[in-house]
């Protein structure tokens, strides 16, 4: 049990396909994090989501849509993505700088 | 900018080998540094970390010491285990531009395979 749970934990999805990933944590952490994972590569930050409010935004595509509705609940939307896209997307969750990230386990992406 | 540079990997072992993987950073300001572990199939979890100058960070044996003066956190184990298998990430994290969050910067990672 990580605290931090993702669904789905594999994902197919064509090139046209519109598709979410969700991340819940139940750790009490107030700022939230989308990373990237591709193979041969530092983990990418996508987004930062801290008190709800998106604070960081690291160049990434539109086709790829973040949403905090709340504290506990991380979204990336996903529509119209292309094979480069394919990866282990990993979300985080932490407190206050000094304490570690806590990550969930990812979803496999192969976008086809 | 901040960035971690650690040795590249495979690292292949045999058991009760000693293990040392070297990790350099560049940052401004005073950051927190990190090792995480990734076993297959999962996402990244603490291993260790140390927070200010001359801290040793300590968790399974696996032990890293912040050395400010040469900007290092190697990674050190006295004797592997085939459960120790795995890739390992550094990281060093600072406050986020608008604060409020962490702004972590990782490492490639460095791949243990460790044989019996």
């Amino acid at each position: 049990e990580t605290g931090v749970t993702q669904t789905p934990r594999h994902l197919v999805m064509g090139m046209t396909n519109k598709k979410s990933l969700k991340c819940e944590q139940h750790l009490g952490h107030n700022a939230m994090y989308w990373y990237k994972q591709s193979a041969k590569k530092p983990l990418e930050l996508m987004f930062v989501y801290s008190l709800e409010e998106r604070v960081e935004n690291n160049s990434v595509p539109s086709r790829f849509s973040p949403e905090c509705p709340n504290s506990s609940h991380l979204f990336l939307h996903l529509h119209t993505l292309q094979p480069e896209d394919s990866a282990l997307y990993l979300c985080a969750s932490s407190q206050v700088h000094g304490s570690p990230l806590h990550f969930g386990n990812g979803t496999r992406l192969t976008v086809t | 900018g901040n960035s971690v540079t650690q040795m590249e990997g495979p690292v292949t072992l045999s058991e009760e080998a000693f293990l040392t993987i070297n990790c350099t950073y560049t940052a401004t300001g005073y950051p927190s540094l990190f090792w995480y572990v990734q076993y297959p199939g999962e996402g990244l979890q603490l291993l260790l970390k140390a927070t200010k100058a001359d801290d040793k960070g300590s968790n399974k044996g696996f032990e890293a010491t912040y050395r400010k003066e040469t900007t290092s956190f190697h990674l050190e184990k006295g004797s592997v285990q085939v459960s120790d298998s795995a890739v390992y990430f550094c990281a060093l994290s600072t406050w986020g531009d608008s604060g409020g969050y962490q702004k972590v910067t990782f490492g490639t990672g460095t791949k243990l395979q460790v044989i019996p």
